[in-house]
C-alpha cells in the first residue's frame, strides 16, 4: 500500500530555512495521476494548504500565496521522494507539517488527500 | 480564497446517537468536497470525497451528502472510536485548497 514518511528537523531558527522530506512508497513522485502536496496545522491557522508539486510531461509547482514568496518544492525521482523548503521562517510558521497525496483516477476522478504522511512537528525558536 | 465554515464547532453526543455536521462554502465547488477524521497526534484520515463517496476500508455508518455551497456528514450510530475532530475541505479550487475549522465531536 501506499506509505509517507517523512523527515527533517524538529527545530529550525527564526530567519533560516525550515526543510523537510516526505518519502513515497508504493507510488511514484512522477505519476501522472496524483499531486504531491504540503500542508501545516496549527491551533492558530488550523489546517492549511502550502501547496503541491506535481508531473504532467514536466514538473509543476502551486503555491499558497501565503508563502509563495518563500517556499519550494523539490521532488526528486532518482530518491522518489519531494521535499518543502520554507525560507525566513518566523514563530509563526510553528506548526505540524504533513505531506499529502492527491491522486485521480478514471473511476472516481480526484480524491482529494487519500494517503497523509506521520506529520513533522516543526517549532520556530532561538 | 473559497471560505469554508463548519458547524457546530463542539458536539456533544453519546455512542449510538445519530449526528449531522454541516459545512458550508463561500462560493459554489460543486461537489468537490471531502471529510476527514483526525485524532490527537495524529494526520487527518480521508473519510468522504466528492461529497457523497465514501473512502474504501471507511465504515458505511459514515455518509456524506450536498453540493454547491450547503453539505453534511452524517454519523449514524456513534461509535466509541468516532470520537474524534471532523475536518471539511474543498478542492474545487487550487488558489488555495481551504479546510474547514474542524468540528469536535466529544463524548456527552
Amino acid at each position: 500500500q501506499v506509505q509517507l514518511q517523512q523527515s527533517g528537523p524538529g527545530l529550525v531558527k527564526p530567519s533560516q530555512t525550515l526543510s523537510l522530506t516526505c518519502a513515497i512508497s508504493g507510488d511514484s513522485v512522477s505519476s501522472d495521476s496524483a499531486t504531491w502536496n504540503w500542508i501545516r496545522q496549527s491551533p492558530s491557522r488550523g489546517l492549511e494548504w502550502l501547496g503541491r508539486t506535481y508531473y504532467r510531461s514536466k514538473w509543476y509547482n502551486d503555491y499558497a500565496v501565503s508563502v509563495k514568496s518563500r517556499i519550494t518544492f523539490n521532488p526528486d525521482t532518482s530518491k522518489n521522494q519531494f521535499s518543502l523548503h520554507l525560507n525566513s521562517v518566523t514563530p509563526e510558521d510553528t506548526a505540524v507539517y504533513y505531506c499529502a497525496r492527491e491522486v485521480w483516477s478514471v473511476a472516481t476522478g480526484w480524491h482529494a488527500f487519500d494517503i497523509w504522511g506521520q506529520g513533522t512537528m516543526v517549532t520556530v525558536s532561538s | 480564497d473559497i471560505q469554508m465554515t463548519q458547524s457546530p464547532s463542539t458536539l456533544s453526543a453519546s455512542v449510538g446517537d445519530r449526528v449531522t455536521i454541516t459545512c458550508r462554502a463561500s462560493q459554489s465547488i460543486n461537489n468537490w468536497l471531502a471529510w476527514y477524521q483526525q485524532n490527537p497526534g495524529k494526520a487527518p484520515k480521508l473519510l468522504i470525497y466528492k461529497a457523497s463517496s465514501l473512502e474504501s476500508g471507511v465504515p458505511s455508518r459514515f455518509s456524506g451528502s450536498g453540493s454547491g455551497t450547503e453539505f453534511t456528514l452524517t454519523i449514524s450510530s456513534l461509535q466509541p472510536d468516532d470520537f474524534a475532530t471532523y475536518y471539511c475541505q474543498q478542492y474545487k479550487s487550487y488558489s488555495p485548497y481551504t479546510f474547514g475549522q474542524g468540528t469536535m465531536l466529544e463524548i456527552k
